[in-house]
């Protein structure tokens, strides 16, 4: 089944702590995103990438980090430097263009403590 | 930070009822504009992608618009019916761009 992976769908922290989110793609797509979704927000752009070994800042990327090793994986960590961590986060992929469909992962909702 | 703003924010329709929202983007500097529905529990899923003004794309009941001179895009739901519920969201991709801005969404509930 191709699709998207994310990892875990609930992810409790206490303050303070960094965590890493995974999301793993097996669509052999060279683009890969992070977006973060508040209540009553649509979702913002935090890093994407759209090659492996390079990824650029989206418009929310103060307090996380992020690492493009291998294709099919674009893991986010959540750093303790993030004011405001809690969030719902969704993960995506696409072939490579902006005009390209982009295809989500279930999310992962974090909760900090 | 690029404008992309969807109203209403959130819409009830009668089961059988048609509908429509609209989506508003910066008319200058235009690539693409997507549109998606996510289901709650569900991950967002594409509707259409858009690239020319006067583009019209048409998936069953849904359909939708584009007018990138004035800077909007109308989506469509004829004969709305419950599984029509979920929030329909549009993005914007500026002209040599190669990222999607977002809008805040469209919640539409069908009620039978």
């Amino acid at each position: 089944d191709g699709g998207i992976t994310q990892s875990p769908k609930y992810l409790f922290r206490k303050e303070g702590q960094n965590v890493t989110l995974s999301c793993e793609q097996n669509l052999n797509h060279d683009a890969m995103y992070w977006y973060r979704q508040d209540p009553g927000q649509g979702l913002r752009l935090i890093y994407y990438s759209q090659i492996v070994n390079d990824f650029q800042k989206g418009d929310i990327a103060e307090g996380y980090s992020v690492s493009r090793e291998k294709k099919e994986s674009f893991p986010l960590t959540v750093t303790s430097a993030q004011k405001n961590p809690t969030a719902f986060y969704l993960c995506a992929s696409s072939l490579g263009l902006a005009a390209d469909t982009q295809y989500f992962g279930p999310g992962t909702r974090l909760t900090v403590l | 930070i690029l404008n992309v703003e969807q109203s209403p924010q959130s819409l009830h329709v009668q089961e059988g009822d048609s509908t429509n929202f609209t989506c508003s983007f910066p008319s200058s500097n235009f690539y693409a504009l997507h549109w998606y529905r996510w289901e709650t529990a569900k991950s967002p899923e594409a509707l259409f992608v858009m690239t020319l003004n006067g583009d019209e794309k048409k998936k069953g009941r849904i359909s939708a618009t584009l007018n990138t001179k004035e800077g909007y895009s109308y989506l469509y739901i004829k004969g709305s019916q419950p599984e029509d519920s979920a929030t329909y969201l549009c993005a914007f991709v500026k002209a040599a761009g190669n990222k999607l801005t977002f809008g805040g969404g469209t919640r539409v509930l069908v009620k039978p």
